[in-house]
């Protein structure tokens, strides 16, 4: 298994808080991404990254930031957190961006609750 | 506009009985193909993929997925099907260039009947 861990796993918090979500990988891989799963939705790209200090926006990016100062962690921060930013959320990584001749890993989750 | 659909919410199947997902895509250039499994509280871990050459691909755990252009599909399938194979599957598709491109589908979750 590509060794990504998230923290936290679990997180309740309430309307209006700020909420850091921390994505930290062993791999040395250059590309971080954060997803949203929604029942009925999938997966949805929010950020990513394709460096340290280079990130750019995904689908569903409004409400959230990224940053990434090392290449091991990729933060998730949802300034002021609502009730509709309530999912599990996913990093993955990869080594390249083509699809064709890399895969995607994915973390194992953090299911955030927003009360 | 660029979508996968998986008309089966959830499906149940008896352990031992074959198995096929259905994944219908729309896209506008050539698509590139993925299927991915989720195991309950896990993240998701690569199937398969395809990108060009022969329609019928082969993953791991003993899931092929077929290519038909024409159809605008690319079906999940395995022979005989496990307990362990329950779980929630994803068909996705995208650019071969980029996955922060790759669009992800509903999901199927699959039940496996004792």
């Amino acid at each position: 298994d590509a060794g990504i861990t998230q923290s936290p796993r679990h997180k309740v918090t309430e309307t209006g808080t700020p909420v850091t979500l921390r994505c930290h990988q062993t791999e040395n891989h250059r590309y971080m991404y954060w997803y949203r799963q929604d029942p009925g939705h999938g997966l949805r790209l929010i950020h990513y990254s394709y460096g340290v200090k280079d990130t750019d926006k995904g689908e569903v990016s409004d409400g959230y930031s990224v940053s990434r100062s090392k290449t091991e962690d990729f933060l998730l921060t949802l300034e002021s957190a609502t009730s509709s930013q309530t999912s599990v959320y996913f990093c993955a990584i990869s080594d390249f961006e083509d699809t064709s001749t890399d895969t995607q890993y994915f973390g194992p989750g953090t299911r955030l609750t927003v009360l | 506009a660029q979508s996968v659909t998986q008309p089966d919410i959830h499906i149940t199947v008896s352990e031992g009985a074959s198995l096929e997902l259905r994944c219908n895509y729309s896209y506008g250039a050539t698509p590139y193909l993925f299927w991915y499994v989720q195991s309950p509280g896990q993240g998701l871990q690569l199937l398969l993929k395809y990108f060009s050459g022969d329609t019928l691909v082969q993953g791991i755990k003993g899931f092929e997925a077929e290519f038909k252009r024409s159809q605008s599909s690319f079906n999940l399938r395995k022979p005989s099907v496990h307990w362990s194979d329950a779980a929630e599957y994803f068909c996705a598709v995208g650019p071969y260039s980029s996955a922060s491109k790759i669009i992800f589908g509903s999901g199927t979750r699959l039940s496996i009947r004792p």
